[in-house]
């Protein structure tokens, strides 16, 4: 158990709608980060929120968005869904940013019928 | 741009060793590794920092050769439980000398099978 809490585990939806997904970093963990899994883009880099502010932006596309709350709890908003969004989305920790290991949430599912 | 690993899959008998690579084109600030077994999430192994410094689990080795943007994973008398898909993430640095905040850049993967 990485201390990294991810709701929901499984998600199915329809195209054309949104759906919000929610982490919660480990106790102490100033960083959140957003990652893509799907089998052909692989593990992606979508963003990354520090204390509260967007610190890196990867291949995140606009019709998503993310925020980080003041408890350090942070949301990604998906919107507009489409088949290729089907994938596992991770959010991750670290204890500030740059050089820290990152710990990883059991991940979102996320099914687009 | 994305890190190549190599090799794309290893198969192995418990007790034997591996070694798994990760090659950047860009200069890089740290590498980090993790292990995903099927349906779950990457765990952490190990971090390698520019100018040495290094984190993570004591059975695990890797090296980082900061010239060459290179690193490997050495994975030694190797157990059932090694079984997954191993994957290096690479922070690059920014031209000041500074860092990408974290942001990671996963290679694609290398599947190690152990068998009994």
């Amino acid at each position: 158990d990485s201390g990294v809490t991810q709701t929901p585990k499984h998600l199915i939806t329809a195209t054309g709608q949104r759906v919000t997904l929610r982490c919660s970093p480990r106790s102490g963990d100033l960083s959140v980060y957003w990652y893509q899994q799907s089998l052909d883009q692989g593990l992606q880099f979508l963003i990354q929120y520090y204390n509260g502010e967007e610190r890196a932006k990867g291949n995140i596309l606009e019709r998503f968005s993310a925020q980080q709350f003041p408890d350090l709890h942070s949301e990604l908003n998906l919107s507009s869904l489409e088949l290729g969004d089907s994938a596992l989305y991770f959010c991750a920790s670290s204890a500030s940013g740059s050089g820290d290991e990152q710990y990883f949430g059991p991940g979102t599912r996320l099914t687009v019928t | 741009q994305q890190p190549v690993q190599s090799p794309q899959a290893v198969i192995l008998r418990e007790g034997e060793d591996a070694v798994i690579n990760c090659s950047s084109s860009k200069a890089l600030y740290s590498v980090h590794w993790y292990r995903q077994k099927h349906g779950e999430a990457p765990v952490f192994l190990m971090i390698l920092l520019k100018g040495g410094e290094q984190k993570g689990h004591d059975k695990i080795s890797a090296s980082f050769n900061e010239k060459k943007q290179q690193s490997s994973l050495y994975l030694t008398a190797s157990q059932l439980s090694y079984s997954g898909t191993y994957f290096c993430g690479t922070e690059g640095t920014l031209h000041a000398g500074g860092t990408s905040y974290g942001k990671l850049t996963f290679g694609q993967g290398t599947i190690l099978t152990v068998h009994p």
